[in-house]
């Protein structure tokens, strides 16, 4: 089964840019056009909370109350998906997870916006 | 966009009771398009459930599932050690995708 790495800045001042990176191993080379990958968080003491999605073709949907500041993009060449979250706040710091389709998911990463 | 309120928000129990966690809809979840996961501090989710009543792969039959309507069922039969986490439902039928509010199943 794919196993998703996960990485980027941990700690971020306001209203700098909020930049992770998942990377995609392993898998018994399923179909590719089969997946989508997700971006979740939960911040300290709160629920998940969904992000974001791409699909294969590059094709993504958005939480409205981020769509203004997200951007999730696709590397294929790279195995790669990105997430990148402008102008970040407090309110945005968080325990960050990316997912493939809905069984696996990275580690997470712990992202702390802080002045 | 689609509203899960999970219920109750704490379930107090004891190792072997019968857990009952449910998830409401706001409107209908197109093909029962709805997931439970496990959520346990410093993890990531586990999927247990989807298509509101299918076990993902390797997750013990002591946990089952149901939709009717807009209302979503997750039980676990007897509750074990490990069992003791977070639970939230997701709906992943139409964007934006949304959980609910979880479930805190913790020893009584």
């Amino acid at each position: 089964q794919e196993q998703l790495e996960q990485w980027g800045a941990g700690l971020l001042k306001p209203s700098e840019t909020l930049s992770l990176t998942c990377a995609v191993y392993g898998g018994n080379g399923g179909s590719f056009s089969d997946y989508y990958w997700s971006w979740i968080r939960q911040p300290p003491g709160k629920g998940l909370e969904w992000l974001g999605e791409i699909n294969h073709r590059g094709s993504t949907n958005y939480s409205p109350s981020l769509k203004s500041r997200l951007t999730i993009s696709l590397d294929t060449s790279k195995n790669q998906i990105s997430l990148k979250l402008s102008s970040v706040t407090a309110a945005d710091t968080a325990v960050y997870y990316c997912g493939q389709n809905l069984d696996v998911w990275g580690k997470g990463t712990t992202v702390t916006v802080s002045s | 966009e689609i509203v899960l309120t999970q219920s109750p928000a704490t379930l107090s129990l004891s190792p072997g009771e019968r857990a009952t966690l449910s998830c409401g809809a706001s409107q209908s979840v197109s093909s029962n398009y709805l997931a439970w996961y496990q959520h346990k501090p410093g993890l990531a989710p586990r999927l247990l459930i989807y298509d509101a009543a299918s076990r993902a792969t390797g997750v013990p039959d002591r946990f089952s599932a149901s939709a009717s309507g807009t209302d979503f069922t997750l039980t676990i039969s007897r509750l074990e050690a490990e069992d003791f986490a977070v639970y939230y439902c997701q709906q992943y039928a139409t964007a934006p995708l949304s959980f609910g509010g979880g479930t805190k199943v913790e020893i009584k």
